[in-house]
């Protein structure tokens, strides 16, 4: 079955850069998209085909992708940016997935 | 405003069945294709289910192909999941969500399913 791995927990200081990487054997071929899910909260895309940014969204959020990995960054992160993070792509037969997540702490 | 609505959650034996429903509003429902999208105690979000703006071609995860079905009534504006012989597995969070070029565009704030003898 297919897999988006993600590391488990990214940590960063307030104001400084976090970056959440997102890895797949598609993703050369598959666009990925970023989203942020608070506690209690709907889920909210923050990025959508590798790099671009839904109006509304933040400047300090950007996403990039190379090869078999994507990358969400955060530039210069709040307080309030600390969520749980989930890639979402499709395989090589077009099947959604969503990576198997990031918690991002911001302290 | 968009809004989606989900419901239809609650405590339920296994093997028995639950139909859950999303109501749309604020947006032509007849436009989009719709998402099913579930979250488990402790766990990941996992996507369920897509169904087309007209209802004819739906996909599923692996992981509930046979057992869930997705359908929609573009009339009554709503989304529909039916999950049949439910299992311990299918205690979870699940959410609506609009299908839009950028992405999951729009989610309900979702239902929950506890599956619990």
């Amino acid at each position: 079955s297919y897999e988006l791995t993600q590391p488990p927990s990214v940590s960063v200081s307030p104001g400084q850069t976090a970056r959440i990487t997102c890895s797949g054997d598609a993703l050369p071929k598959k666009y990925a998209y970023w989203y942020q899910h608070k506690s209690g909260q709907a889920p909210v895309v923050v990025i959508y085909e590798d790099n671009k940014r839904p109006s509304g969204i933040p400047e300090r959020f950007s996403g990039s992708s190379s090869g078999t990995m994507a990358t969400l960054t955060i530039s210069g992160a709040h307080v309030e940016d600390e969520a749980d993070y989930y890639c979402y792509s499709t395989d090589s037969s077009d099947n959604p997935h969503f990576g198997t997540g990031t918690k991002v702490i911001v302290l | 405003q968009v809004q989606l609505v989900e419901s239809g959650g609650g405590v339920v034996q296994p093997g028995k069945s639950l139909r859950l429903s999303c109501a749309a509003s604020g947006f032509t429902f007849k436009s989009y294709g719709m998402h099913w999208v579930r979250q488990a105690p402790g766990k990941g979000l996992e996507w369920v289910a897509v169904i087309s703006t007209d209802g004819n071609k739906k996909f599923y995860a692996d992981s509930v192909k046979g057992r869930l079905t997705i359908s929609r009534d573009n009339s009554k504006n709503t989304l529909y999941l039916q999950i049949n012989t439910l299992r311990e597995e299918d205690t979870a969070m699940y959410y609506c969500a609009r299908e839009h070029p950028h992405g999951m565009d729009e989610w309900g704030q979702g239902t929950t399913v506890t599956v619990s003898s």
